[in-house]
Order: C-alpha cells, then sequence, then structure tokens
C-alpha cells in the first residue's frame, strides 16, 4: 500500500457525460500528479499541482481539468467525454515535486468505462 | 524531449532463472532513474531508483545500476519467482526541465514454475 488514495476504482458513464477522479496523496506529501494508462499510448503524464499550485502540464485535453484543495487532495474533471477516455487514471504524490531525489508514490488508479 | 526505450516483450522464464530488462533512455539533462513495477489490476509500485552515476538501486532482490557513459539502467534479479510475474517499467524524471516521469513502455514478465 504506497498510502495514495484514489476513488472510484472503477466507473461507467456514457459519452458525453463529465466525472470527477478522486485523490488523496501521501501524508506529508505536497505534490500531486495525474497520468493516463493505455495500450496504445502508455503511461502519458497529464498534469501537476504542487502546494494547490499548477506546476506542470503535459498532455492533457482541453476538455479535461484538475485542481488541488487546501488539504492537499486532488481531483481530475473529465468532460464531453468520449470512448476514447476509455483508459486507466493514476494519481501520484511526492513530497517536494521535483529534485533529484523525490519519488512519486502512485495510487491504485481509476479505470474509467464510457460507453 | 525525453525518453526511455525498454526492451520488447512479453519475457517468459522458469522460475530460477536469471532475469535482465534492458533500459536506454535519452534526457536533455542529468536525470534520476527508477524501475516500477505494475502486479495485474494494481497500480504502479516503486521497485527501485537511483539518482546519480553508478548508484545502484536495489530491492526484493532485484537491481539495476545508472550507467552515464551508456545511457542505461537495466534490470536484473538472479533467481525470479513466480511471484515476480508482472509488468515491468522503466522511467525517468529529469529535475532540470520537467518534473513528471517519462515510462518506457513497459515490459511483461512471466515466469513459469
Amino acid at each position: 500500500d504506497s498510502g495514495v488514495t484514489q476513488t472510484p476504482k472503477h466507473l461507467i458513464t456514457a459519452t458525453g457525460q463529465r466525472v470527477t477522479l478522486r485523490c488523496s496523496p501521501r501524508s506529508g506529501d505536497l505534490s500531486v500528479y495525474w497520468y493516463q494508462q493505455s495500450l496504445d499510448q502508455g503511461l502519458q503524464f497529464l498534469i501537476q499541482y504542487y502546494n494547490g499550485e499548477e506546476r506542470a502540464k503535459g498532455n492533457i485535453l482541453e476538455r479535461f481539468s484538475a485542481q488541488q484543495f487546501p488539504d492537499l487532495h486532488s481531483e481530475l474533471n473529465l468532460s464531453s467525454l468520449e470512448l476514447g477516455d476509455s483508459v486507466l487514471y493514476f494519481c501520484a504524490s511526492s513530497v517536494q515535486g521535483g529534485g533529484r531525489t523525490d519519488t512519486q508514490y502512485f495510487g491504485p488508479g481509476t479505470r474509467l468505462t464510457v460507453l | 524531449g525525453d525518453s526511455v526505450t525498454q526492451m520488447e516483450g512479453p519475457v517468459t522464464l522458469s522460475e530460477e532463472a536469471f532475469l535482465t530488462i534492458n533500459c536506454t533512455y535519452t534526457a536533455t539533462g542529468y536525470p534520476s532513474l527508477f524501475w516500477y513495477v505494475q502486479y495485474p489490476g494494481e497500480g504502479l509500485q516503486l521497485l527501485l531508483k537511483a539518482t546519480k552515476a553508478d548508484d545502484k538501486g536495489s530491492n526484493k532482490g532485484f537491481e539495476a545500476t545508472y550507467r552515464k557513459e551508456t545511457t542505461s539502467f537495466h534490470l536484473e534479479k538472479g533467481s525470479v519467482q513466480v511471484s515476480d510475474s508482472a509488468v515491468y517499467f522503466c522511467a525517468l524524471s529529469d529535475p532540470g526541465s520537467a518534473r513528471q516521469l517519462t515510462f518506457g513502455s513497459g515490459t511483461q514478465l512471466t515466469v513459469l514454475p
């Protein structure tokens, strides 16, 4: 158990809908990262927050957004969902949000299915 | 940009065989290197890491040495077990530029009894 929690574990919805994925980082970690994992693209970085502020952005679609709250939990919002959004979404957390020795610890993931 | 190349899988071994999974990287800066493991239906678990050249990361019998001259971080284990069956990902984090992890494509390992 990494100490990072993600809810829900599975999510089934329909095209065009909007969903919210939730992540709670390890105790003491200030940074949260979101990744998606698909068979064709592998693991791709989406976005990073550090202590409530956006710090880095990767291949995140405009239909997707995220935020980190004062208690440091983070939410990833996915809207106008398409069939191709049916992948695994992982959250990771780290203490510093960067630096040579900083290490990311991953949650168990949320599997999204768009029908 | 940064990239990680892993040996193609899947890899199938008998129990107690020697394991090597090759990993090479390209980075604009001086990265930290990681191996993560993903068991079926689970998230990624950190297996080991190395943060500077010639460092050796080790955990649960797995080892990998950071070779800056060959830009490699090959994963090895002397005697694999059935319970090692999983997908292994090599990754880098470049502190000089982006902070996110860049992953290889993953190598599926199956160990047969």
